[in-house]
C-alpha cells in the first residue's frame, strides 16, 4: 500500500522560531497535498493544500513548498505561536492517505 | 448548526455490547467517511460512501458495520468489539467522492471509544 511519510513525529520550537514538517510520498497519479491541524479534543482541519503545478504556495504565516522531483512537501510556520501547538498531518487525498502526524510544541 | 457533527463524544462498551456512532453533516456534500486515529498511528481510513452508496471498504473486520440512510448521515455500528478497538473514531464528509480529483475533507469532533 502506498504511504505518506511523515517527518518528525514531534517537534519544540520556541517562540517566534521556524517550524519545518516534511512528507515524502511514492508515485502516484493524484495530485493534492493538503495540511490538516488538529488539536486535542477536535478533528483534523485543513489548513492549507497544494497542487504541484506551483512549487510554493503561502497563507499568512503558513507555506508549503512542493519538490516533485523529489517526491517531498513540507510545511513551514514562520514566527510560531503558541497557539499553533497542535499534532500536523499531511495527506494524499487521492489515494485517502496521511501522514503519522507530527506534534509540534511551541515554548513561550 | 453547521459543519460535521458526532455524537456521542465519548463511548465506554464492554465486549459483548452493542452500540452506535452517529454522524452529520450539515454542508450538502455527497460524500462521507469514517476514520480510526489510535495513538502514534496515521489515521485509518475504515468506510467511504459516495451519493449513500459504499464505495470502499478497507478491510475492516465486520464488527463494524457502517450504515448511510442519506446523505447527511451516516452510522457506525459497533458489536463485540475488542478492546485493541479503543480509539478516535472520526466522521468526514466532502463535496465529492475524494478520489475523484481534489477536494476538501471537513472532520468532526470524533468520538472517544473505550472497549472494556
Amino acid at each position: 500500500q502506498q504511504q505518506v511519510k511523515q517527518s518528525p513525529q514531534s517537534l519544540i520550537v520556541q517562540k517566534g522560531g521556524i517550524s519545518i514538517i516534511n512528507c515524502a510520498y511514492e508515485n502516484t497519479a493524484f495530485d493534492y497535498f493538503p495540511w490538516y491541524q488538529q488539536f486535542p479534543g477536535k478533528g483534523p482541519a485543513l489548513l492549507i493544500a497544494i497542487r504541484p503545478d506551483v512549487s510554493e504556495k503561502k497563507e499568512g504565516r503558513f507555506t508549503i513548498s512542493f519538490n516533485k522531483s523529489a517526491k517531498q512537501f513540507s510545511l513551514h510556520i514562520m514566527d510560531s505561536q503558541p497557539g499553533d501547538s497542535a499534532t500536523y498531518f499531511c495527506a494524499h487525498t487521492g489515494k485517502l492517505i496521511f501522514g503519522q502526524g507530527t506534534t509540534l510544541q511551541v515554548k513561550p | 448548526e453547521t459543519g460535521v457533527t458526532q455524537t456521542p463524544r465519548h463511548l465506554v462498551m464492554g465486549m459483548t455490547n452493542k452500540k452506535s456512532l452517529k454522524c452529520e453533516q450539515h454542508l450538502g456534500h455527497n460524500a462521507m467517511y469514517w476514520y480510526k486515529q489510535s495513538a502514534k498511528k496515521p489515521l485509518e481510513l475504515m468506510f467511504v460512501y459516495s451519493l449513500e452508496e459504499r464505495v470502499e471498504n478497507n478491510s475492516v473486520p465486520s464488527r463494524f458495520s457502517p450504515e448511510c440512510p442519506n446523505s447527511s448521515h451516516l452510522f457506525l455500528h459497533l458489536h463485540t468489539l475488542q478492546p485493541e478497538d479503543s480509539a478516535l473514531y472520526l466522521c468526514a464528509s466532502s463535496r465529492e467522492s475524494i478520489s475523484a480529483g481534489t477536494d476538501t475533507q471537513y472532520f468532526g469532533p470524533g468520538t472517544r471509544l473505550t472497549v472494556l
